[in-house]
């Protein structure tokens, strides 16, 4: 069975800090999502990486395959980044798949 | 906007009633997915359907059930409601099965039992 998890639980961080959040999961996969969820609830894609490093705008995500690790990284934080960031990676089951999701990270950027 | 939506967003029924949750994918996704979010577990994995059929099943209770029309949109039916139901319930879509797809998720309704 896939284990994800996810440090730290918080952070809270003043604007324009750079931060990391982690991920590790216990089965070898070949793809990881990473989440973020909003205050009001909604969820958006933010990165579906299966290997080396992807950027977009002042997120960055990075996989290590080998090592069964990612990090989502936020350069020049900012109050709107306020989310919570979750992983979640694919779980084999039968002859389909499903996403394990880790419990979250909840980011507070303070102006 | 993901291009997925549910309705209703949000929901309040009695313990014992039946609701039903409504997923409208995105155009051209064939694969609906449905989660359960409830503040002690966290996101968890309900059920997966494609082209109609149902392909992967995670800790759906047995008094919760799900369908995909021939129209793709999906609804998740939950019967004898229990106060331990009340979750965000989300909905999302991809064009296909499996790793490899970037995974779209509408708003959440929100079930509230009392």
């Amino acid at each position: 069975k896939n284990e994800v998890e996810q440090s730290p639980q918080n952070l809270t961080a003043q604007e324009g800090e750079f931060i990391t959040i982690n991920c590790s999961y216990s089965v070898g996969i070949s793809a990881l999502h990473w989440l973020q969820q909003h205050p009001g609830g909604g969820i958006v894609s933010l990165f579906m990486l299966s290997s080396g490093k992807k950027k977009h705008g002042r997120l960055i995500a990075t996989i290590n395959i080998q090592e069964k690790h990612s990090s989502l990284h936020i350069t020049a934080s900012h109050p709107r980044d306020s989310a919570v960031y979750i992983c979640a990676s694919w779980n084999y089951g039968g002859s389909q798949g499903n996403l394990i999701f880790g419990k979250g990270t909840k980011l507070s950027v303070k102006p | 906007d993901s291009g997925v939506t549910q309705t209703p967003k949000h929901l309040i029924t009695a313990t014992g009633q039946r609701v039903t949750l409504r997923c409208s994918p995105r155009s051209g996704d064939l694969s609906v997915y449905w989660y359960q979010q409830s503040l002690d577990q966290g996101l968890q994995f309900l059920i997966h359907y494609y082209n109609g059929e149902e392909r992967a099943k995670g800790n759906i209770l047995e008094r919760f059930s799900a369908q995909q029309f021939p129209d793709l949109h999906s609804e998740l039916n939950l019967s004898s409601l229990e106060l331990g139901d009340s979750a965000l319930y989300f909905c999302a879509s991809s064009v296909g099965v499996g790793q490899g797809n970037t995974i779209y998720f509408g708003e959440g309704s929100w079930l509230t039992v009392v």
